[in-house]
This record gives C-alpha cells, structure tokens and sequence, in this order.
C-alpha cells in the first residue's frame, strides 16, 4: 500500500482528455517534494513522462502535461491516442521514510 | 548517449543472497548531482524502490528493505551493485537500476531494460 494514492484503472476514447490522480499527505506531495510520472508500456521498462510536477523530457509529446496543488497531481493526457494505453506511475520523496523515493501504486490507461 | 544494463543470476533460492550489477555508460557516477537507483517490480504489479546511490558514495534504502539491502558503486568500472539478503519467493521480480537526477526529489530519467529474477526452490 503506497503512501501516494493513484486510481487503480482510468480509460477514455481516442481523441478525448483523461487524467491521472496522485494523492499524497503532508510528509510528501505536501511538503513541497517535487512529483514525477512515469508511463510503461506492456513488457518495457517505465520511461519518464514528467519530472518536477510539470516538465516534459525532449521527445515526449506536448498532449502530456503534469500539475500539482496542495498534496496531490495530476498527470492530463489530451488527444488521445491507442497507443498511450499503458500504466502510468507517480513517484515523489516521503520525509517519514528517510529513502529516496515512493511511487504510487499505477493507473492502468485503457484507450476504448 | 546513457545506458543501464542490469547483469545477475535469474534463479535464487530461498534464503540465499542476490548480487545484481548495473553497468552504465554515457554518464560518471563521480559527477555532482548524479545518482543510480534501483527499482523492483513483481509480476503484474506496482513499481517499488529500493535503494540509491549519489555521487558522493551517499546511500539511501527502503525504510522496509534496508536491513537486507546494500549499494555499492564503482566508479572506475561504471558500475553499481546491489546485493539483498536472505531472499523469498516474494522478491521475485523485474529488477531495473536507473540514472537519477535531482529535483527537490529524485527522478529516473534512463532505465535499463531490466532483469527478471525468480526465487525458487
């Protein structure tokens, strides 16, 4: 059980805009740690989507965006498309467990 | 050009110890700002990380892990190593290292192709 809180499934047409929940708590998301989003595709390794709440890495499309406000984010996908069916991961730093990371417990995207 | 390229034994058996080796290029592990982590997943389910490594020979573990983990780097090899003790069959999962950055929390901006380590009997 992850301390960053994601929908288990979300889906939406071609062509439509879903997004993404990730809801944390004052020792992570709330306490001004920066949020990451990560999208797997079947049987690849996760590829970062988003780093520091709202940046795109070269090469990953603008109908990606993140945001973040109180203790949680959001990942917004627009345009959708069939092949940004995947998971898609979030992931911060949590003050109370002294690691270096937690991620959330993944959305899976269907494209219907 | 980074890559990550995670190397180890893909069946271990109960209780016995899992060496895993991340070999890297593109980057220097002796850069200021520059971490290697690893992250676990089980089959079928959520991502889990495990353990980091700075530049600076910093460590940090999963608060539930740290008791069996270790991460060791060596810098003239390129190359980090993760061992995890006394293993169960519950730690059987895709093992992916990854290049981490920095920003007010740490991000994973290349992962290796990970590697599927099954722990059996």
């Amino acid at each position: 059980q992850s301390v960053l809180t994601q929908p288990p499934s979300v889906s939406g047409a071609p062509g439509q805009r879903v997004t993404i929940s990730c809801t944390g708590s004052s020792s992570n998301i709330g306490a001004g740690y920066d949020v990451h989003w990560y999208q797997q595709l079947p049987g690849t390794a996760p590829k970062l989507l988003i780093y520091g709440n709202s940046n795109r890495p070269s090469g990953v499309p603008d109908r990606f965006s993140g945001s973040k406000s109180g203790t949680s984010a959001s990942l917004a996908i627009t345009g959708l498309q069939a092949e940004d069916e995947a998971d898609y991961y979030c992931q911060s730093y949590d003050s109370s467990l002294s690691g270096g990371g937690v991620f959330g417990g993944g959305t899976k995207l269907t494209v219907l | 050009q980074i890559t990550l390229k995670e190397s180890g034994p893909t069946l271990v058996k109960p209780t016995q110890t899992l060496t895993l080796t991340c070999t890297f290029s593109g980057f220097s592990l002796s850069t200021s700002g520059v971490g290697v982590g690893w992250i676990r997943q089980p089959p079928g389910k959520a991502l889990e990380w495990l353990a980091l490594i700075y530049w600076d020979d910093d460590k940090r573990y999963s608060p539930s892990l740290k008791s069996r983990l270790t991460i060791t780097k060596d810098t003239s090899k390129n190359q980090v190593v993760l061992t995890m003790t006394n293993m169960d069959p519950v730690d059987t999962a895709t093992y992916y290292c990854a290049h981490s950055l920095y920003s007010s929390s740490w991000y994973n901006d290349y992962w290796g192709q990970g590697t599927l380590v099954t722990v059996s009997s």
